[in-house]
């Protein structure tokens, strides 16, 4: 299996700010990475696909980078609605593993 | 546009059998480059994918879980079935499908179900 790893685990943070997270894979997995956002209680919802297209109807202050083993999920301007928890994906082979999140809190 | 819903047991003894439908509609199972898969997450914990099916019936299940899961679909219904043997109490999770396509150079899981929470306990 490939095993992906998010960095940090939490993030706390203010409106307005820029933040980043960075998602780790054990092996290539070329551009087969997806990003998701989850808010409590809610289904995940995809944010960027192949590594950097963002998907229809998402902000355009969320962006995606990276290929091989090295991601990266950018918010440009934190907004309130934002604050949630967030997943990588590979969808290189399967299993199609996610990493284990990062939790993204008002600070 | 295309909806998932997750229907099943919320309760489960331990070594029962569980069984969860995916009804969706928006899409056709039997398009190219379509499936639908299913990920699970126990209680205050991260997603995890449990198995997929594609348009052409290929199937494919995490390796952890091979041996107890079983993913059918029933095209003409709009379906796909998931059973779990042997449940156990760390089974405990919200379960969810979604629908998965290929294009643009990744398979793309979007939207998702709901979800369904399905405890284990006796």
């Amino acid at each position: 299996d490939i095993q992906m790893t998010q960095s940090p685990s939490s993030l706390s943070a203010s409106v307005g700010d820029r933040v980043t997270i960075t998602c780790r894979a054990s092996q290539s997995v070329s551009k087969y990475l997806n990003w998701f956002q989850q808010q409590p209680g809610k289904a995940p919802k995809l944010l960027i696909y192949a590594a950097s297209s963002l998907e229809s109807g998402v902000p355009s202050r969320f962006s995606g980078s990276g290929s091989g083993t090295d991601f990266t999920l950018t918010i440009s301007s934190l907004q309130p609605e934002d604050f949630a928890t967030y997943y990588c994906q590979q969808s290189y082979s399967t299993p199609y593993t996610f990493g284990q999140g990062t939790k993204l809190e008002i600070k | 546009q295309i909806t998932l819903k997750e229907s099943g047991p919320t309760l489960v003894k331990p070594t029962q059998t569980l069984t969860l439908t995916c009804t969706f509609s928006g899409f056709s199972l039997s398009t190219s480059g379509v499936g639908v898969g299913w990920i699970r997450q126990p209680p205050g914990k991260a997603l995890e994918w449990l198995t997929l099916i594609y348009w052409d019936d290929d199937k494919r299940y995490s390796p952890s879980l091979e041996s107890r899961l079983t993913i059918t679909k029933d095209t003409s219904k709009n379906q796909v079935v998931l059973t779990m043997t042997n449940m156990d109490p760390v089974d405990t999770a919200t379960y969810y499908c979604a629908h998965v396509v290929y294009g643009s150079g990744s398979y793309r899981f979007d939207p998702w179900g709901q979800g369904t929470l399905v405890t284990v306990s006796s």
